[in-house]
């Protein structure tokens, strides 16, 4: 059971290059999301999906693109990175039971991102 | 817009106490409340999910609450480890999206 899978787990891009986080998950969950980390404050929510084809910002979206092609798949593309965007990545997935009660959300082990 | 604090953002207790950490938040519209540890450097463990119409859940030596009505969930972690060292966060989830709002969390160290 692979669960949440986040590649690369460590990358550093110097100012003004592009690059996209993989996330994936093998659990068939609906619900994905993207946060970003940054010390003393939390996590913040940066887009999400409820399903394929189907995503809305978060908190703090700007800098950021996503889509949502398949269901295992969420990629999170940064257009032009900005000292800024260092930061500690985390994808997250999560669905719906029977019952229309959401599960747990099952969280990726990070990608540690340093914008030079 | 929905605010989620935690409170204390510190605590150190030596090994044996029973403790409690809070969490409040802003909008009582929410699908459920979850508690994670995040040790240092590491990814985050869900520990327990609180459904909105739920009063606690229970695992092991832990127990959180929720009082939807008030904006209110607690950790209860009894008989404390060296082990519990870590920091522990809280998240909701609102009806208004399927995604979470965590507060900042409190980091905990276990005296030996």
């Amino acid at each position: 059971n692979a669960g949440v899978t986040q590649t690369p787990k460590f990358q550093v891009l110097k100012t003004g290059q592009s690059m996209t986080l993989q996330c994936a998950q093998d659990m068939n969950h609906e619900y994905m999301s993207w946060y970003r980390q940054d010390p003393g404050m939390g996590l913040r929510l940066i887009h999400y999906s409820v399903g394929a084809g189907i995503t809305d910002q978060g908190e703090v979206p700007n800098g950021y693109n996503v889509s949502r092609s398949t269901t295992e798949d969420f990629p999170l593309r940064l257009l032009s990175a900005a000292p800024s965007q260092t930061s500690v990545y985390f994808c997250a997935s999560s669905y719906s039971n029977r019952g229309g009660l959401n599960t747990e959300a099952f969280f990726g082990q990070g990608t540690r991102l340093t914008v030079v | 817009k929905q605010e989620v604090t935690q409170i204390p953002a510190a605590l150190s207790v030596p090994e044996g106490e029973n403790l409690v950490l809070n969490c409040s938040f802003t909008d009582s519209a929410i699908y459920n409340l979850q508690w994670f540890r995040q040790d240092p450097g590491k990814g985050l463990t869900s520990l327990l999910l609180i459904q909105s119409s739920q009063r606690e859940q229970t695992s092991g030596r832990l127990n959180a609450s929720l009082d939807k009505s008030s904006g209110r969930s607690t950790l209860y972690i009894a008989a404390s480890q060296p082990g519990d060292s870590a920091t522990y966060l809280c998240a909701v989830m609102g009806t208004g999206r399927r995604a979470l709002t965590f507060g900042s969390g409190t980091r905990l160290q276990v005296q030996p």
